[in-house]
């Protein structure tokens, strides 16, 4: 299966600043990532999906401009939560699409946990 | 779009006992229904998955049965173990590739007591 790697894994920052964390695909490429927001005991809700050299697409009540996206690579996407509040404090997943044992799936990141003062 | 049921949402039992989760599903469109396993502060596994052309699949102690008429799917686990304990989730989609958009099922706490 596909080896995911998010970075960092996890991130305390002050309200109001932006912080940004990596999804790496490390053993192919990845032209679709896509990432998950998930609060605490609750199940993994998709944000947005992100294409390589073209823009995200974002899912309803998603604030695009929040949440920025950059697929800049086959095997790395970025997400940057601008101007952090508290209520984005979250876990955030990245997955990758993949190839296993014939039947087609998704492979989750470790995750990155925000907190955000 | 597609809604995913999951119960129960917290199942507790003995070392050694059967776990079985059920999923309904909504869109009869979705033909791959994974299940993941997810251990605290970490991501999803897939741990087994099925498509909409087979109605069982097993994998050591772990299968899943699909019933595509009545839209539901079910997780079985047998001769539970401790290092099974963790929150598993159903999962239901449509497309090929991996690419497709995956609608997450609620969520159930397994806890397996030694």
């Amino acid at each position: 299966g596909a080896v995911v790697s998010q970075h960092p894994s996890w991130v305390i920052c002050k309200s109001g600043t932006s912080v940004k964390i990596e999804c790496r695909s490390l053993d192919f490429q990845a032209t679709t990532m896509f990432w998950y927001r998930q609060f605490p005991k609750q199940s993994l809700m998709l944000m947005a999906t992100s294409n390589e050299g073209s823009k995200a697409t974002y899912e309803q009540g998603v604030e695009k401009d929040k949440f920025l996206i950059n697929h800049a690579s086959l095997t790395l996407s970025t997400l940057t939560v601008t101007s952090a509040h508290p209520e984005d404090s979250s876990f955030y997943i990245c997955s990758v699409p993949g190839l296993a044992g014939g039947t087609d799936t998704q492979y989750f990141g470790p995750g990155t946990r925000l907190t955000v003062l | 779009g597609e809604n995913v049921e999951q119960h129960p949402s917290t199942l507790s039992v003995q070392e050694g006992d059967s776990a079985v989760i059920k999923c309904t599903y909504s869109d009869s469109a979705s033909n791959y229904f994974p299940w993941y396993k997810q251990e605290l502060g970490k991501g999803p596994q897939l741990i087994i998955d099925i498509r909409s052309n087979v109605g069982e699949k097993k994998d050591q102690r772990i299968a899943v049965t699909l019933n595509k008429t009545a839209k539901h799917f079910s997780l079985h686990i047998t001769e539970t173990q401790p290092e099974d304990s963790a929150v598993y989730f159903c999962a239901a989609s449509w497309g090929q590739g991996g690419y497709q958009k995956v609608t997450f099922g609620t969520g159930t706490k397994l806890q397996v007591i030694p």
